[in-house]
């Protein structure tokens, strides 16, 4: 089956990396992906990885992929005040156009 | 233009109203679909649209009727809803079901409320 499971909270000062964990059951997940939401705002997809890959860098941002343990996790470099959100982890499945989230880690910054 | 608009923002009605909410896009996208979002919760999958045809219901209540006029249009008619039908309504689109990267690009969402 498919579920995806994160921590709902974590606050981290400015200038300091945040990493946000989320684990997830259906081995045959293809596509992972990082989603933020803030306040009263949709989701905008920041990253993504392909389930063969085990590392994926963009600028601040870094995923890392533990297929074994179905384990992901998002590392924000030098966190900013504009980084606090809800973040979302999802799960593509095959070919399917179905995207499971996980319910979201709220991220804070404190200045 | 990578942008899906939602209208209205807000929308407040009773439970005998009928009313609808609309989504758009502009990027030439064949896939659209209808997310519904609880406070705190994540946006749980309504349905899916592939080149104007439904291709998934997950098994959504009738009183929510989507319709897609054309490639650009999304719509999502409610009729007699509950109280607890309150929620994010969010609309997504991406580029088509055999795309393998396949990105949705959400919608600021509308935000219901039922009295």
């Amino acid at each position: 089956g498919e579920d995806v499971e994160q921590s709902l909270f974590l606050s981290v000062r400015e200038g300091d990396s945040s990493v946000i964990n989320c684990t997830y059951t259906d081995s045959s997940s293809t596509y992972l992906y990082w989603y933020k939401q803030e306040p009263g705002a949709g989701l905008q997809l920041l990253t993504y990885i392909f389930s063969n890959m085990d590392m994926k860098q963009d600028q601040r941002l870094t995923v890392l992929l533990n297929k074994k343990d179905k384990h992901l996790s998002l590392r924000i470099a030098d966190t900013q005040t504009g980084d606090s959100a809800i973040y979302f982890c999802a799960e593509r499945v095959g070919g399917y156009q179905k995207v499971t989230f996980g319910i979201g880690t709220k991220l804070q910054v404190i200045p | 233009d990578t942008e899906v608009t939602q209208t209205p923002k807000h929308l407040v009605m009773g439970m005998t109203n009928k009313k609808s909410l609309k989504c758009e896009q502009h990027m030439g996208h064949r896939a659209m679909y209808w997310y519904k979002q609880k406070a705190k919760k994540p946006p749980e999958l309504m349905f899916v649209y592939s080149y104007e045809k439904l291709s998934i219901n997950e098994s959504v209540p009738s009183r929510f009727s989507p319709e897609c006029p054309n490639s650009s249009l999304l719509n999502l008619h409610l009729h007699a809803l509950q109280p607890e039908d309150s929620a994010l309504y969010l609309c997504a689109s991406s580029q088509d079901e055999t795309s393998v990267y396949n990105e949705q690009f959400f919608g600021p969402g509308t935000r219901l409320t039922v009295l």
